[in-house]
């Protein structure tokens, strides 16, 4: 079966910094999206992108965070300046056009440890 | 107040048992999804239902639209069913938005 692959699979970094995490889609899938998980949480919805743009935000996603599809392939998530409460486990998620074709194919994860 | 609910929060079975995993919701919607999220963290989808009753294996996942219900039923458990299951739900007037419950933890024992 096709795969969405992230990397990196962990990812630890310094409050303030910045870090892009990559998502590369299932490569006929259009509609793309990133959700997190605080570690004993439930997942939470972040950012959906159809067609180049975003197409529905949570609160979640406020201006420290932007994506990006930068050549076709590949679904990036920057955090501009991370904060202790951003250590979260990041999936990305596609799935294919068309009403029928809601099923939903999960990357493995990014787990990012910000300190 | 939560959206979703799922019950039971934990539940242990007997390899071979019939499993039956609930979630309720309070919102409109569109299309309700189980997801499995094995203990190393990958989320598989298992379903996707707008009305009726789906099967896949020894999966089977029913939805009551008017009850706000929905069940998803592993037959003849596993211990490799060990998991986390998970409901999520597509708010109607949310357009690509998922809500998700909380899970529940399954563990099959042999």
């Amino acid at each position: 079966e096709p795969e969405v692959t992230q990397t990196p699979s962990h990812q630890v970094t310094q409050m303030g910094q910045e870090v892009i995490l990559r998502c590369v889609p299932i490569s006929n899938h259009l509609y793309f999206y990133w959700y997190r998980q605080i570690l004993g949480q439930k997942v939470e919805f972040l950012v959906s992108f159809y067609n180049n743009e975003i197409s529905e935000k949570s609160e979640i996603f406020d201006d420290q965070f932007s994506v990006e599809r930068p050549d076709g392939s590949n679904f990036t998530l920057k955090i501009r300046s991370t904060k202790l409460e951003d250590s979260a486990m990041y999936f990305c998620a596609s799935r294919a056009p068309g009403l029928r074709n809601e099923k939903l194919f999960f990357g493995s994860g990014t787990q990012l440890s910000v300190l | 107040k939560n959206e979703v609910e799922q019950s039971p929060q934990n539940l242990t079975a007997q390899e071979g048992e019939f499993i039956t995993i609930n979630c309720s919701y309070s919102v409109g919607i569109s299309a309700l999804h189980w997801l499995q999220q094995h203990p190393g963290g990958g989320i598989v989808s298992l379903f996707m239902l707008s009305s009726g009753k789906k099967k896949h294996g020894r999966l089977i996942a029913t939805i009551n639209i008017q009850e706000k219900h929905s069940s998803l039923h592993i037959t003849a458990s596993h211990p490799r069913d060990s998991a986390v299951y998970i409901c999520a739900v597509r708010v109607l007037g949310y357009g690509n938005k998922l809500v998700f419950g909380a899970g529940t933890i399954l563990r099959v024992k042999s």
